[in-house]
């Protein structure tokens, strides 16, 4: 299985420009999740999704937008990008219901997508 | 919101000795406390978790402690080795969202 799949790895944008970092699970798990990581400040939620055509905000949710059409795919977009938005970009998937069993809230993580707004 | 602190933030052992990393938490609802493993260049992968039922877990060289009371929760690794070299969060999680930690970066010396 491939688990969890960014693209792209790298992205330079400038100030103003729009993107979609994608990112697809071939798991079948319900939930969804895109956060961030900063130097010093860990990991921070950005959105989540529970399933298709769910899905709800997260720490830090203001200058991106997400949708969920397929249980496979939740893409990240910037409408307009900032140098605030400069970090590191992980999507994670679980299995989102039962949470009571083992292993259903085990967050799985992609490789992350680094951008850099200029 | 939940909030979760964790130190030290860098923490640099000997090969062989043991190393010890605290979290604290602020919301009592939580009830899932994992941990997770960043080697460079990947994403973070989970080593070990707890629930808020239980006060321990150990697997081989890792443990990790709940105090629900005090809102604490350890990670501890025995018999450091140079693999084990990576950065660590700590999170706390309550139905959909899991809070991570600020990180710590572990060093084990050889």
């Amino acid at each position: 299985n491939a688990g969890v799949t960014q693209t792209p790895k790298f992205q330079v944008l400038k100030t103003g420009q729009s993107m979609t970092l994608q990112c697809a699970q071939d798991m079948n798990h319900e939930y969804m999740s895109w956060y961030r990581q900063d130097p010093g400040m860990g990991l921070r939620l950005i959105h989540y999704s529970v399933g298709a055509g769910i899905t709800d905000q997260g720490e830090v949710p203001n200058g991106y937008n997400v949708s969920r059409s397929t249980t496979e795919d939740f893409p990240l977009r910037l409408l307009s990008a900032a140098p605030s938005q400069t970090s590191v970009y992980f999507c994670a998937s679980r299995v989102g219901r039962g949470l009571t069993h083992s292993g259903a809230n085990v967050l799985t993580f992609g490789a992350g997508s680094r951008l850099t707004v200029l | 919101g939940e909030n979760v602190e964790q130190h030290p933030s860098t923490l640099s052992v000997q090969e062989g000795d043991s190393a010890v990393i605290k979290c604290t938490y602020s919301d009592s609802a939580s009830n899932y406390f994992p941990w997770y493993k960043q080697e460079l260049g990947k994403g973070p992968q989970l080593i070990i978790d707890i629930r808020s039922n239980v006060g321990e877990k150990k697997d081989q060289r890792i443990a990790v402690t709940l105090n629900k009371t005090a809102k604490h929760f350890s990670l501890h690794i025995t018999e450091t080795q140079p693999e084990d070299s990576a950065v660590y969060f700590c999170a706390a999680s309550k139905g959909f969202k899991t809070i991570f930690g600020a990180g710590t970066r572990l060093f084990v010396k050889a």
